[in-house]
């Protein structure tokens, strides 16, 4: 069975620009998390995506979005991008009907604005 | 609200000894405790995760952890570390108790193995 996979793997971004990451979860999950990741603030929940709606969100301004299509793909934005947006996004899936299903996450994309 | 917390920046220990990174909790309900290793470069990989029942959960690559209620502790060990174990290691527990891909992490815990 296929893990998460995420898109792309690298890429490097000027400020103000905008960026999508995409994630694919494993065949059958229907939740689908973002978590972004740096050194300083450690490992930050972004948002939950469920059925394609919206069902939990982090304490992270309105640049930062995503959305869910029908097949449970995800994808998140962030527009104007700042130094400080500089980091590992994590994208990660469950099942997502319980508290204590299994998160499985992908390899990450590591963004890097200059 | 839901916590985690490595007190551990960092542990050192010598190939072949065991193992011990420590993680303490803060929850409200029944805990949901699950432990996740990132080797350089990578995302992070599920190691083990404690639910209900046996206090001592077994993982992956010889990994196990043991619950502690009256300490609020889940610290992950291994009886024999090899070098390959070297990496972070990441304490987690859900941000609340309803159905959710929603984690909340401790500040990691990088392991050092030394041949």
């Amino acid at each position: 069975k296929a893990g998460v996979t995420q898109t792309p793997r690298y890429l490097i971004k000027t400020r103000g620009q905008q960026v999508t990451l995409s994630c694919s979860p494993i065949s059958g999950h229907r939740s689908v998390s973002w978590y972004q990741q740096t050194p300083g603030q450690g490992l930050q929940f972004l948002f939950e995506y469920f059925s394609e709606t919206q069902r939990n969100k982090g304490n992270f301004p309105g640049r930062f979005s995503g959305r869910q299509f029908s097949n449970s793909r995800s994808e998140m934005n962030v527009s104007t991008l700042e130094l400080g947006d500089s980091a590992l996004y994590l994208c990660a899936s469950s099942s997502g009907e319980a508290s204590g299903n299994t998160i499985y996450f992908g390899e990450g994309s590591w963004l890097t604005v200059v | 609200a839901q916590s985690v917390a490595q007190p551990e920046d960092q542990v050192n220990v010598a190939e072949g000894n065991p193992l011990t990174v420590k993680c303490t909790y803060s929850v409200s309900g029944n805990p949901y405790l699950f432990w996740y290793v990132q080797y350089p470069n990578r995302g992070l990989q599920f190691l083990l995760k404690y639910i209900t029942g046996d206090n001592l959960v077994k993982g992956s690559y010889g990994f196990e952890a043991e619950f502690n209620k009256s300490q609020t502790s889940f610290h992950l060990k291994k009886p024999s570390a090899l070098v390959s174990d070297s990496a972070l290691y990441f304490c987690a527990v859900p941000l609340n108790n309803n159905a959710g891909n929603m984690l909340t992490f401790g500040g990691g815990t990088r392991l050092m193995v030394k041949p």
